[in-house]
Protein backbone atom coordinates (compact mmCIF):
# COMPACT_ATOMS: atom_id res chain seq x y z
CA UNK A 1 0.00 0.00 0.00
CA UNK A 2 1.28 3.08 -0.88
CA UNK A 3 2.23 5.75 2.21
CA UNK A 4 3.67 9.44 1.73
CA UNK A 5 5.37 10.83 4.38
CA UNK A 6 6.57 13.89 4.96
CA UNK A 7 9.93 15.35 7.10
CA UNK A 8 10.19 17.49 9.08
CA UNK A 9 6.48 18.05 10.19
CA UNK A 10 7.35 21.57 10.88
CA UNK A 11 9.95 24.05 10.53
CA UNK A 12 10.66 27.97 11.24
CA UNK A 13 13.69 29.74 9.17
CA UNK A 14 14.83 33.08 9.31
CA UNK A 15 13.85 35.01 6.28
CA UNK A 16 15.97 35.08 3.35
CA UNK A 17 17.26 31.91 3.98
CA UNK A 18 16.88 29.22 1.26
CA UNK A 19 15.26 26.06 2.49
CA UNK A 20 14.51 21.76 0.99
CA UNK A 21 11.49 20.17 1.95
CA UNK A 22 11.14 16.71 1.82
CA UNK A 23 8.72 13.82 0.79
CA UNK A 24 8.97 10.29 -0.07
CA UNK A 25 7.13 7.42 -0.80
CA UNK A 26 7.31 3.69 -0.72
CA UNK A 27 5.52 2.33 -4.42
CA UNK A 28 7.15 4.31 -7.45
CA UNK A 29 4.22 3.07 -8.94
CA UNK A 30 3.04 6.81 -9.54
CA UNK A 31 0.89 9.05 -12.21
CA UNK A 32 2.50 11.85 -11.34
CA UNK A 33 3.17 14.08 -7.60
CA UNK A 34 2.29 17.37 -6.78
CA UNK A 35 2.76 19.85 -4.05
CA UNK A 36 0.02 21.81 -2.81
CA UNK A 37 -0.13 24.80 -0.12
CA UNK A 38 -2.42 25.14 2.41
CA UNK A 39 -2.66 28.29 4.83
CA UNK A 40 -5.07 28.14 8.23
CA UNK A 41 -9.27 28.05 7.48
CA UNK A 42 -8.10 27.53 3.76
CA UNK A 43 -7.75 24.72 0.78
CA UNK A 44 -5.15 23.71 -1.20
CA UNK A 45 -3.61 25.75 -3.68
CA UNK A 46 -1.58 23.84 -6.43
CA UNK A 47 2.05 24.54 -6.48
CA UNK A 48 3.78 22.23 -8.64
CA UNK A 49 3.15 19.28 -10.73
CA UNK A 50 5.61 16.74 -11.90
CA UNK A 51 4.97 14.02 -14.32
CA UNK A 52 6.39 10.70 -13.61
CA UNK A 53 8.49 10.92 -16.70
CA UNK A 54 9.84 13.90 -15.64
CA UNK A 55 12.69 14.86 -13.48
CA UNK A 56 11.71 18.58 -12.03
CA UNK A 57 9.63 21.33 -12.28
CA UNK A 58 10.06 25.49 -11.81
CA UNK A 59 7.75 28.02 -10.84
CA UNK A 60 9.68 31.24 -9.89
CA UNK A 61 11.36 30.81 -6.24
CA UNK A 62 10.23 26.96 -6.39
CA UNK A 63 11.65 23.85 -7.55
CA UNK A 64 10.11 20.71 -7.63
CA UNK A 65 12.66 17.32 -8.22
CA UNK A 66 11.49 13.88 -8.35
CA UNK A 67 13.17 10.77 -8.43
CA UNK A 68 11.01 8.12 -8.84
CA UNK A 69 13.54 5.38 -8.47
CA UNK A 70 14.27 6.65 -4.80
CA UNK A 71 10.45 7.63 -4.23
CA UNK A 72 11.87 10.44 -2.78
CA UNK A 73 10.90 14.33 -3.75
CA UNK A 74 11.86 17.57 -3.08
CA UNK A 75 9.90 21.16 -2.81
CA UNK A 76 13.06 24.14 -2.81
CA UNK A 77 12.39 27.26 -2.09
CA UNK A 78 14.57 30.00 -2.52
CA UNK A 79 14.89 33.24 -0.42
CA UNK A 80 12.28 32.47 1.74
CA UNK A 81 9.87 35.29 3.13
CA UNK A 82 7.12 35.52 5.82
CA UNK A 83 4.41 35.30 3.05
CA UNK A 84 5.92 31.55 2.42
CA UNK A 85 4.64 30.89 5.58
CA UNK A 86 2.32 27.86 5.53
CA UNK A 87 1.41 24.16 5.42
CA UNK A 88 2.98 22.20 2.17
CA UNK A 89 1.67 19.01 1.31
CA UNK A 90 2.41 16.58 -1.23
CA UNK A 91 0.47 14.05 -3.15
CA UNK A 92 0.87 11.38 -5.30
CA UNK A 93 -1.37 10.27 -8.25
CA UNK A 94 -1.40 6.36 -8.12
CA UNK A 95 -0.62 4.68 -11.48
CA UNK A 96 -2.48 1.58 -13.02
CA UNK A 97 -5.80 3.76 -13.54
CA UNK A 98 -7.12 4.03 -9.69
CA UNK A 99 -7.39 7.50 -9.95
CA UNK A 100 -6.75 7.28 -6.05
CA UNK A 101 -4.60 10.34 -4.77
CA UNK A 102 -2.29 9.66 -1.82
CA UNK A 103 -0.86 12.85 0.49
CA UNK A 104 1.75 13.04 3.03
CA UNK A 105 0.40 14.62 6.39
CA UNK A 106 2.21 18.26 5.85
CA UNK A 107 5.40 20.09 6.90
CA UNK A 108 4.41 23.35 8.57
CA UNK A 109 6.62 26.25 7.34
CA UNK A 110 7.61 29.37 9.36
CA UNK A 111 9.21 32.14 7.93
CA UNK A 112 10.79 35.08 10.75
CA UNK A 113 11.03 37.98 9.71
CA UNK B 1 -14.44 33.18 -11.82
CA UNK B 2 -13.21 29.53 -11.76
CA UNK B 3 -14.22 27.85 -8.28
CA UNK B 4 -15.02 25.09 -6.50
CA UNK B 5 -17.74 25.79 -3.85
CA UNK B 6 -18.64 24.01 -1.06
CA UNK B 7 -21.58 24.05 1.21
CA UNK B 8 -21.82 24.65 4.20
CA UNK B 9 -18.75 25.98 4.90
CA UNK B 10 -19.46 25.01 9.12
CA UNK B 11 -21.47 22.71 10.29
CA UNK B 12 -22.33 21.34 13.66
CA UNK B 13 -25.17 18.25 13.77
CA UNK B 14 -25.91 15.42 16.13
CA UNK B 15 -25.12 11.70 15.95
CA UNK B 16 -27.62 10.26 13.27
CA UNK B 17 -29.09 13.09 11.66
CA UNK B 18 -28.55 12.90 7.75
CA UNK B 19 -26.86 15.17 6.22
CA UNK B 20 -25.34 16.56 2.72
CA UNK B 21 -22.75 18.36 2.12
CA UNK B 22 -22.37 20.46 -1.60
CA UNK B 23 -19.56 20.97 -3.68
CA UNK B 24 -20.21 22.30 -7.07
CA UNK B 25 -17.45 23.10 -9.94
CA UNK B 26 -18.06 25.58 -13.05
CA UNK B 27 -14.89 24.36 -14.86
CA UNK B 28 -16.55 21.54 -16.68
CA UNK B 29 -14.04 18.85 -14.91
CA UNK B 30 -14.50 15.44 -14.96
CA UNK B 31 -12.92 14.11 -12.02
CA UNK B 32 -14.49 14.87 -8.88
CA UNK B 33 -13.38 13.90 -5.44
CA UNK B 34 -14.03 13.91 -1.48
CA UNK B 35 -11.20 14.47 1.15
CA UNK B 36 -11.07 14.22 4.90
CA UNK B 37 -8.12 16.13 6.79
CA UNK B 38 -7.65 15.14 10.33
CA UNK B 39 -5.03 16.11 12.80
CA UNK B 40 -1.89 13.96 12.32
CA UNK B 41 -3.45 11.58 9.39
CA UNK B 42 -3.29 14.12 6.34
CA UNK B 43 -6.14 14.27 3.88
CA UNK B 44 -7.93 10.88 3.07
CA UNK B 45 -9.43 10.79 0.07
CA UNK B 46 -13.31 9.77 0.25
CA UNK B 47 -15.03 8.56 -2.84
CA UNK B 48 -14.03 10.00 -6.20
CA UNK B 49 -15.88 10.60 -9.46
CA UNK B 50 -14.32 10.05 -13.21
CA UNK B 51 -17.56 11.71 -14.73
CA UNK B 52 -21.40 11.56 -14.45
CA UNK B 53 -22.61 8.32 -12.93
CA UNK B 54 -19.06 6.89 -12.66
CA UNK B 55 -17.59 6.46 -8.67
CA UNK B 56 -15.68 4.73 -6.71
CA UNK B 57 -14.48 4.80 -3.52
CA UNK B 58 -11.06 6.02 -1.75
CA UNK B 59 -9.04 4.90 1.11
CA UNK B 60 -12.08 5.57 3.87
CA UNK B 61 -15.07 5.15 2.02
CA UNK B 62 -17.04 3.78 4.87
CA UNK B 63 -20.59 5.95 6.39
CA UNK B 64 -20.49 8.18 3.24
CA UNK B 65 -22.42 8.32 0.13
CA UNK B 66 -21.77 10.29 -3.05
CA UNK B 67 -23.77 10.71 -6.06
CA UNK B 68 -22.67 12.28 -9.31
CA UNK B 69 -25.40 13.28 -11.74
CA UNK B 70 -24.46 16.03 -12.81
CA UNK B 71 -21.12 17.28 -14.21
CA UNK B 72 -20.78 19.97 -12.36
CA UNK B 73 -22.53 18.42 -8.69
CA UNK B 74 -21.19 16.07 -6.50
CA UNK B 75 -22.53 15.63 -2.92
CA UNK B 76 -21.22 13.86 0.06
CA UNK B 77 -24.38 12.05 1.67
CA UNK B 78 -23.74 11.14 5.67
CA UNK B 79 -26.60 9.01 6.41
CA UNK B 80 -26.26 8.55 9.93
CA UNK B 81 -23.18 10.98 10.93
CA UNK B 82 -20.96 9.83 13.96
CA UNK B 83 -18.61 11.28 16.06
CA UNK B 84 -15.39 9.88 14.43
CA UNK B 85 -17.15 12.18 11.28
CA UNK B 86 -15.83 14.86 12.57
CA UNK B 87 -13.02 16.37 10.33
CA UNK B 88 -12.50 19.29 7.94
CA UNK B 89 -13.69 17.85 4.68
CA UNK B 90 -12.44 19.28 1.38
CA UNK B 91 -14.07 18.89 -2.32
CA UNK B 92 -11.27 19.27 -5.61
CA UNK B 93 -11.79 18.84 -9.56
CA UNK B 94 -9.46 18.09 -12.08
CA UNK B 95 -9.92 18.69 -15.88
CA UNK B 96 -9.65 14.85 -16.72
CA UNK B 97 -8.95 11.79 -15.16
CA UNK B 98 -6.19 9.76 -14.44
CA UNK B 99 -3.72 11.91 -12.64
CA UNK B 100 -2.96 14.03 -15.57
CA UNK B 101 -3.55 17.60 -14.86
CA UNK B 102 -3.46 19.19 -10.92
CA UNK B 103 -6.47 19.50 -8.13
CA UNK B 104 -8.37 22.73 -7.42
CA UNK B 105 -9.67 22.61 -4.42
CA UNK B 106 -13.07 24.05 -2.20
CA UNK B 107 -12.90 26.14 0.92
CA UNK B 108 -13.66 23.41 3.04
CA UNK B 109 -16.41 22.51 5.07
CA UNK B 110 -16.01 21.77 9.01
CA UNK B 111 -18.06 19.67 10.45
CA UNK B 112 -18.48 18.33 13.60
CA UNK B 113 -21.21 15.40 14.84
CA UNK B 114 -21.90 15.46 18.76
Amino acid sequence: KQEVTQIPAALSVPEGENLVLNCSFTDSAIYNLQWFRQDPGKGLTSLLLIQSSQREQTSGRLNASLDKSSGRSTLYIAASQPGDSATYLCAVALASGTYKYIFGTGTRLKVLA
Amino acid sequence: EAQVTQNPRYLITVTGKKLTVTCSQNMNHEYMSWYRQDPGLGLRQIYYSMNVEVTDKGDVPEGYKVSRKEKRNFPLILESPSPNQTSLYFCASSPTTGGADTQYFGPGTRLTVL
